[in-house]
């Protein structure tokens, strides 16, 4: 299956400037997920997001993040006001189903550094 | 809540030899899936093979096979005659789905997997 793509590929901020990454599906994906990798540890949930709502999210996504689709079609991860320990690999995943079965395919990743 | 631990930081396998890549997990869910991802030096993540917590054979997707040994809780991931190609890192995860949960993936520390020629 196709995967999806994700833009930037690479973004460079400085602390408290606000991002936007964006996540590029296919129409008829229906579940969509952020996760993130800071350099060289685990990839951790962020937020899952179906029908257009949140779903869920972890406790690492507090008031700095948000998601939204504002055009039916791209998916965008917003932090607000950038901190140091934000810099990672943001990968947005996602499947056509919501289940424990379903595979979840991920983008390329965003690799963010905040200066 | 759901927790991967996967004890060993780096493998090393002669190319075209067998490896094995340890997984243990943790979940009072009965119905969860396991999931392998590869992330090479570039960084993306590749999904390699699946088990479902009811399948009853152990997965397997060309040289990647997946011994599932439920009441152990452990799902290691077996490559078969190792590639130069293979050298990455090796996530193990585990979804569940229920309630407000739709699919999140946790994942372990990774194995990092060298294989020399």
């Amino acid at each position: 299956e196709p995967e999806v793509t994700q833009t930037p590929s690479h973004q460079v901020t400085q602390m408290g400037q606000e991002v936007i990454l964006r996540c590029v599906p296919i129409s008829n994906h229906l579940y969509f997920y952020w996760y993130r990798q800071i350099l060289g540890q685990k990839v951790e949930f962020l937020v899952s997001f179906y029908n257009n709502e949140i779903s869920e999210k972890s406790e690492i996504f507090d008031d700095q993040f948000s998601v939204e689709r504002p055009d039916g079609s791209n998916f965008t991860l917003k932090i607000r006001s950038t901190k140091l320990e934000d810099s990672a690999m943001y990968f947005c995943a996602r499947t056509t189903g919501g289940g424990a079965s379903d595979t979840q395919y991920f983008g390329p990743g965003t690799r963010l550094t905040v200066l | 809540a759901q927790k991967i631990t996967q004890t060993q930081p780096g493998m090393f396998v002669q190319e075209k030899e067998a490896v094995t890549l340890d997984c243990t997990y943790d979940t009072s869910d009965p119905s969860y899936g396991l999931f392998w991802y590869k992330q090479p030096s570039s960084g993306e993540m590749i999904f390699l093979i699946y088990q479902g917590s009811y399948d009853q054979q152990n997965a397997t997707e060309g040289r990647y096979s997946l011994n599932f040994q439920k009441a152990r809780k452990s799902a290691n991931l077996v490559i078969s005659a190792s590639q130069l190609g293979d050298s990455a890192m090796y996530f193990c995860a585990i979804g569940i789905a229920g309630g407000t949960s739709y699919g999140k993936l946790t994942f372990g520390q990774g194995t990092i997997l060298t294989v020399h020629p």
